[in-house]
């Protein structure tokens, strides 16, 4: 069974450009969350989706950040524009429903630099 | 207070060791614990769920004690290929949200 794709795996800007991150999550798994994660630091909810709805975007940064995932399979998080601090790892995550839905699984994340 | 807080370590131990690992969590409302395994520069893991009896897998023993309000790992027979950061997550609330500790770092040394 494949597990959750991201990409890209290394993505370099400046400072003030856009840039997109895509997730597939495991297939059959309704929830999908993206995070981010800071050297040292436990990873950080950013949005999460359950089918196509955001059901917790609180953590999100909205001036800057947006996410979609409008069938309800992948999704996409974008920022726009970058600034400094928001060199991280985006790690996307994903879930089933039922019993196990509290476990989750993650793809390999990308790894932001923003110069 | 942090809600899930976990001693960063690092520890040290020599292969073949037994380490343990506590995670607290603020909540009494918990509902679901997990640890994840997580390699530099790489994603987490799930390692394992822990349940109310205390589950083992292998070298691997998870406990929860609810009324202490927290939760253990204890690797038997370390190998050096245990060497990685350990999260533990906890998930409460009606939207179950995981709430993360920092990690406790594990370097099983030769």
């Amino acid at each position: 069974e494949a597990g959750v794709v991201q990409s890209p795996r290394y993505k370099i800007i400046e400072k003030k450009q856009p840039v997109a991150f895509w997730c597939n999550p495991i297939s059959g798994h309704n929830t999908l969350y993206w995070y981010r994660q800071n050297l040292g630091q436990g990873p950080e909810l950013l949005i999460r989706y359950e089918n196509e709805e955001a059901v917790d975007d609180s953590q999100l940064p909205k001036d800057r950040f947006s996410a979609e995932r409008l069938k309800g399979v992948d999704s996409t998080l974008k920022i726009q524009p970058a600034e400094l601090g928001d060199s991280a790892v985006y790690l996307c995550a994903s879930s089933a429903s039922g019993l196990a839905a509290d476990e989750q699984f993650f793809g390999p994340g990308t790894r932001l630099t923003v110069l | 207070r942090k809600e899930v807080e976990q001693d960063p370590g690092p520890f040290n131990v020599p292969e073949g060791a037994t380490v343990a690992f506590n995670c607290t969590y603020s909540n009494s409302a918990s509902q679901s614990f997990f640890w994840y395994r997580q390699d530099c520069r790489k994603e987490p893991k799930l390692l394992m769920s822990v349940y109310s009896s205390g589950n083992e897998d292998g070298r691997f023993t998870a406990q929860l004690n609810r009324a202490s309000q927290y939760i253990s790992l204890l690797i038997r027979d370390s190998k050096l290929s245990d060497s990685a950061t350990y999260l533990c997550a906890v998930v409460y609330g009606n939207n179950r949200k995981l709430i993360w500790g920092l990690g406790t770092s594990l370097a099983v040394n030769p």
